[in-house]
């Protein structure tokens, strides 16, 4: 079943923060978040493996809620460079499936 | 280090026509290996994903088939295109998608005409 993204898209103006929300139907085993550009391919940003868990790396981070089957991804002080389109992807448990179910996607653009 | 390599970039293709992409990965062995197609501002639809060599996992039935018939190589096609299977293919692979991320390959642009 595929995770829900929200919102479906947002503007921002570049040094204003945003969230984006992935929310599952089903347990969460693992959670991937990435970034794709305009006619590139996505680029993975991070796996989120337990529960509780935390992750970041310059100025984007994410946590995994496993009880309420979610995750957000936070992007602080937003740069230019962070417009594109958001996927997350829920990951499969060890005797699943060995694929990823991607959400739909979060349109980001972040203006001057 | 691992890289993936997908070809050709860019394709335009008329009606009918067979299609074959190819899609390679370099520094890694056994991975798992899988292609997307991506409509105009749409999501990643997974269309197939193979764990080994011979073994594929179909998830749209329509007239595209994949083949792997070498461990780092993983095959897209088709015998006669239709136009809605114009759109973004994407090849991608991982160690284990439970534990690690996808790397995705530059993609093929698909026009069929």
């Amino acid at each position: 079943q595929q995770p829900v993204q929200s919102p479906q898209a947002v503007i921002l103006r570049e040094g204003e923060d945003a969230v984006i929300n992935c929310s599952s139907s089903k347990a969460l085993y693992s959670v991937h978040w990435y970034r794709q550009k305009h006619g590139e391919a996505p680029v993975f940003l991070m796996i989120l493996l337990k529960g509780g868990e935390q992750k970041g790396h310059d100025k984007i981070s994410a946590s995994f809620n496993e009880k309420k089957q979610q995750s957000s991804l936070y992007l602080t002080a937003s740069q230019l460079s962070y417009s594109g389109t958001y996927f997350c992807g829920t990951g499969p448990t060890r005797q699943g499936a060995q694929k990823l179910v991607f959400g739909q996607g979060t349109r980001l653009t972040i203006n001057p | 280090s691992q890289t993936i390599h997908q070809w050709p970039a860019t394709l335009v293709q008329p009606v009918g026509s067979p299609l074959s992409l190819e899609c390679t990965v370099e520094g890694t062995s056994n991975p798992n290996l899988y292609w997307y197609r991506q409509a105009a501002g749409r999501g990643l639809q997974l269309l197939f994903y193979s764990v080994g060599i011979g073994q594929i996992s179909s998830e749209v039935p329509q007239n595209l088939s994949a083949s792997r018939p070498q461990d780092r190589q993983f095959i897209l096609s088709s015998k006669k295109l239709l136009l809605s299977d114009s759109g973004f293919y994407l090849c991608a692979w991982s160690r284990d998608p439970g534990l690690y991320g996808y790397t995705f390959g530059s993609g093929t642009r698909l026009t069929v005409v």
